[in-house]
């Protein structure tokens, strides 16, 4: 089955502490993205790579950061620099540009809580 | 700086009727939009899409209205069916080299009354 695949699906955090979420793809697409959630917003883009080894940022980047070093794998770090990290985190990839007619295709998601 | 913008928070529709849901976006250099549907605890999936070269596009009972000119588009969904019970994002893209970012609006929650 061809998909994105998130986890941990739940996670706690204790502040000050760094969590890594793990995102991975077999889609076979080029781009990657890590957007976040929050109660009565939009999806908020975090960070985004258009390839291997190349990432941007996103809207709302402080307090985190992100590696591309597998085509697969676009891993988020919520860093203890983020101020408000509690969110649900939505990862992503598409095969190209959106004006291409592409489209982004979702994971599941992973809810972080700060305790 | 909301560029796309969801101005209702919620819809409750019966079923078999139609679910009209708009989206209103500042930005006049979107030229490709698209909705998405998002059910509790899942991410969110792909629905329909429409570039600004068209003014109309349908796929079964989900049809998308662009208004270049009034900055505005609906999601029509005919009939409505219990299934269709969920969180409905409209989001916008533009030309460019920044063409990988979506911009969201914030979700119209749409429930279908039997």
């Amino acid at each position: 089955d061809g998909g994105i695949t998130q986890s941990p699906k739940y996670l706690f955090r204790k502040e000050g502490q760094n969590v890594t979420l793990s995102c991975e793809q077999n889609l076979n697409h080029d781009a990657m993205y890590w957007y976040r959630q929050d109660p009565g917003q939009g999806l908020r883009l975090i960070y985004y790579s258009q390839i291997v080894n190349d990432f941007q940022k996103g809207d709302i980047a402080e307090g985190y950061s992100v590696s591309r070093e597998k085509k697969e794998s676009f891993p988020l770090t919520v860093t203890s620099a983020q101020k408000n990290p509690t969110a649900f985190y939505l990862c992503a990839s598409s095969r190209g540009r959106f004006a291409s007619g592409n489209t982004i295709y979702f994971g599941e998601g992973s809810w972080l809580t700060v305790v | 700086d909301q560029q796309v913008k969801q101005n209702s928070p919620s819809l409750s529709v019966q079923e078999g009727r139609i679910s009209i849901l708009n989206c209103d976006y500042t930005n006049s250099m979107f030229d490709y939009f698209l909705w998405y549907k998002k059910y509790p605890a899942e991410g969110p999936t792909f629905l329909i899409s429409i570039s600004s070269i068209k003014d109309k596009n349908e796929d079964g009972r989900f049809t998308v209205f662009l208004n270049k000119s009034a900055k505005h588009l609906s999601l029509h969904i005919v009939p409505s069916q219990p299934g269709d019970s969920a969180v409905y994002f409209c989001a916008a893209s533009k030309q460019g080299r920044n063409d990988y970012k979506l911009s969201f609006g914030a979700g119209t929650t749409v429930t279908v009354r039997a």
